[in-house]
């Protein structure tokens, strides 16, 4: 299964774009990646998925490399409320279905 | 729309005792999966459920089991309770419309906090 590496942590000046990097070296040429947050004992909450072209939503962007070993998040305009576990995932098929492969996280603090 | 919900959302326990936690998926999902989270290990797959059947598993002793009823909500079960049981327990559901959507997406309830003494 395809594994993701993460930066355990990092800060962020409210206001900045946040860029949160993934490593994704084996991923395979059908799984997707995913991007969930998690706010302090709450469930994972869905930010943004893409397979190989550059995605944009309310939320996000993401920027997935040509290679598709690395991609990054980016939030354009960090708050406060952003502050949170950040987890890079990618998607693989298994048994009919899928099965999510969550990585460590990166837990993001944006300052005031 | 409702979300997915779980209850209890706090759970304290003794060694040896067995625990039943409780998923609702959203209105429509067919996949319910369930989660262990725990400070050292992070997010960790248990098993995944469609049309009440066991589609995956983790890699989780036989202690831990669950299934699935037919309006989609499932249960997960966890037989002798040991310290290291202790954990946040999150059920995700999906729509499951086949390995071929690309807009397929897990939607995670707030969780069980679990606590073995």
């Amino acid at each position: 299964d395809a594994k993701t590496t993460q930066p355990p942590s990092m800060d962020c000046a409210e206001g900045r774009a946040a860029n949160l990097p993934c490593n994704h070296s084996t991923i395979s040429g059908n799984e997707y990646v995913y991007w969930y947050r998690q706010i302090h004992s709450q469930g994972p909450q869905y930010i943004i998925h893409g397979l190989k072209n550059n995605e944009t939503n309310e939320m996000a962007s993401l920027i997935i490399t040509e290679d598709r070993k690395s991609s990054t998040l980016i939030l354009p305009h960090a708050t406060l409320r952003d502050t949170a576990v950040y987890y890079c995932i990618v998607r693989v098929a298994a048994s009919g279905t899928y099965k999510y492969i969550f990585g460590t996280g990166t837990r993001l603090k944006v300052l005031a | 729309k409702a979300g997915v919900t779980q209850t209890p959302r706090y759970l304290i326990k003794t060694r040896g005792q067995q625990v039943t936690l409780s998923c609702s998926p959203i209105s429509g999902h067919r996949s319910v999966s369930w989660y262990q989270q725990t400070p050292g290990q992070g997010l960790q797959f248990l098993f995944e459920y469609f049309s009440e059947t066991q589609r995956n598993k983790g890699n989780f002793p036989g202690r831990f089991s669950g299934r699935q009823f037919s309006n989609s909500r499932s249960e997960m079960n966890v037989s002798t309770l040991e310290l290291g049981d202790s954990a946040l327990y999150l059920c995700a559901s999906s729509l499951a419309r086949g390995q071929t959507d690309p807009n397929e997406k897990l939607f995670f309830g707030s969780g069980t906090q679990l606590s073995v003494l």
